[in-house]
């Protein structure tokens, strides 16, 4: 089983570009999550999905859109890049409730210049 | 937005050494706590899921310890290996059905 596969692991942007990252899970999972990971910040979440279609803002959504069309793949938007957008973006899936841990991707290092 | 604190920060044992770490978060409303380990340059992976109190868990060396009533839980590491090395990661529900994680405790553990 692949899990939680992240499209692209490597992307270096200049300000003003768009880019769209591509999460896939092939764990029939209806959760699904953006997170970012800044130095001394932790995780912080940017968007969720609770199922196919739907969509609701993080802890920090400012800059980002995410669509769900389908159950298995959850997308990351970026419009416009900025700088303050470097990070590492992680995602993750989980089954329904608070008893299921969260699977996460290996992770996309984006640098915007 | 819900805290979820995290200490110490960091911290460097020697291999052989046991060692632990704690996770506070709001005692209200407790639905369940989780502790993930993240090793360097890989995802982070769920170690364990703890709903109530009292609860133990039990992973090799690794073990986890919750109180519900005064919002705090233990991770103990026995016997560390330079292996374990990570950061150990805890994380409490902020909401209908999302996880807030704490900064993590960053461990190095010297051979």
């Amino acid at each position: 089983n692949a899990g939680v596969t992240q499209t692209p692991k490597f992307r270096v942007l200049k300000t003003g570009q768009s880019m769209t990252l591509l999460c896939a899970q092939d764990m029939n999972h209806e959760y699904m999550y953006w997170y970012r990971q800044d130095p001394g910040m932790g995780l912080r979440l940017i968007h969720y999905s609770v199922g196919e279609g739907t969509t609701a803002k993080g802890e920090v959504p400012d800059g980002y859109n995410v669509s769900r069309l389908k159950k298995q793949n959850f997308l990351l938007g970026l419009e416009s890049a900025a700088p303050s957008q470097t990070s590492v973006y992680f995602c993750a899936s989980s089954s329904m409730g608070f008893n299921y841990g969260y699977t996460f991707g290996s992770g996309t290092r984006l640098t915007v210049v | 937005i819900l805290n979820v604190e995290q200490s110490p920060q960091s911290l460097h044992v020697q291999e052989g050494d046991s060692t632990n770490f704690t996770c506070s978060f709001p005692s209200s409303n407790f639905y369940a706590l989780h502790w993930y380990r993240w090793e360097t340059a890989k995802s982070p992976e769920a170690l364990f899921v703890m709903t109530l109190n009292g609860d133990e868990k039990k992973k090799g060396r690794i073990s986890a310890t919750l109180n519900t009533k005064e919002g705090y839980s233990y991770l103990y590491i026995k016997g560390s290996q330079p292996e374990d090395s990570a950061t150990y990661l805890c994380a409490s529900p902020s909401g209908y059905s999302t996880l807030t994680f704490g900064k993590g405790t960053m461990l190095l553990v010297s051979p």
